[in-house]
């Protein structure tokens, strides 16, 4: 148990425009989710914290205007790239916190490749 | 505050010999540590965890890694490296004062020759 999925697993857009990226947790419920990034060749940083039914937390230095997060239900939450530029081309991966395990547990999705051209 | 230092961005070793990845930790509170490993593309699987019960903790895939407080250490090894071990390892440090929310080393690339 405790996989997570996201979608898509790549993606090219043109900069300007918009990209959502889904994290579904598939035999369990989150109410916890979380976003990273990764550069190439580098580690893990975190953006947000995605909460069911609430809004998300940022880290500091993460645009909020520019990575919208929606977190609807409990098995979806959703990293919306808006206005994308070359700069937002990374690897994205979301994880999810397992209800009842011990709080730092994370299972991480397959992660996202983001190309912007 | 808690941080994570990865003391080598990249290991390579023989097939068939130990491997030895390190880390070091700094923590306010008492700490869970992790290791990670990524392949090419892929999210991160869990290798192992320390959880504050025994020190020394064994993990998937013939790994394991023992937690030295003394040192703030905690070192993954591996008596025989494969082929498919070849991937990047994650040391990853949490803890109850910091939300218990993960902080990442650097990353550590390990090669495997055949």
């Amino acid at each position: 148990g405790a996989v997570v999925s996201q979608h898509p697993s790549r993606v090219i857009c043109k900069s300007g425009t918009s990209v959502k990226i889904e994290c579904r947790s598939l035999d369990f419920q989150a109410t916890t989710m979380f976003w990273y990034r990764q550069f190439p060749k580098q580690s893990l940083m975190l953006m947000a914290t995605s909460n069911e039914g609430s809004k998300a937390t940022y880290e500091q230095g993460v645009e909020k205007d520019k990575f919208l997060i929606n977190h609807a239900s409990l098995t979806l939450s959703t990293l919306t790239v808006t206005s994308a530029h070359p700069e937002d081309s990374s690897f994205y991966i979301c994880s999810a916190r397992y209800p009842g395990r011990s709080p730092y547990e994370q299972y991480f999705g397959p992660g996202t490749r983001l190309t912007v051209t | 505050a808690q941080s994570v230092t990865q003391l080598d961005s990249h290991v390579s070793v023989s097939e068939g010999t130990p491997v030895l990845l390190r880390c070091n930790y700094s923590s306010s509170y008492s700490p869970s540590l992790f290791w990670y490993v990524q392949h090419p593309n892929k999210g991160l699987q869990l290798l192992l965890k320390y959880t504050s019960a025994a020190t020394l903790v064994k993990g998937i895939n013939g790994f394991e890694a023992e937690f030295k407080k003394s040192e703030t250490s905690f070192h993954l090894t591996k008596p025989s490296a494969h082929m498919s071990d070849a991937a990047e390892y994650f040391c990853v440090v949490t803890a109850l004062n910091a939300g218990n929310m993960l902080t990442f080393g650097g990353g550590t690339r390990l090669m495997v020759k055949p």
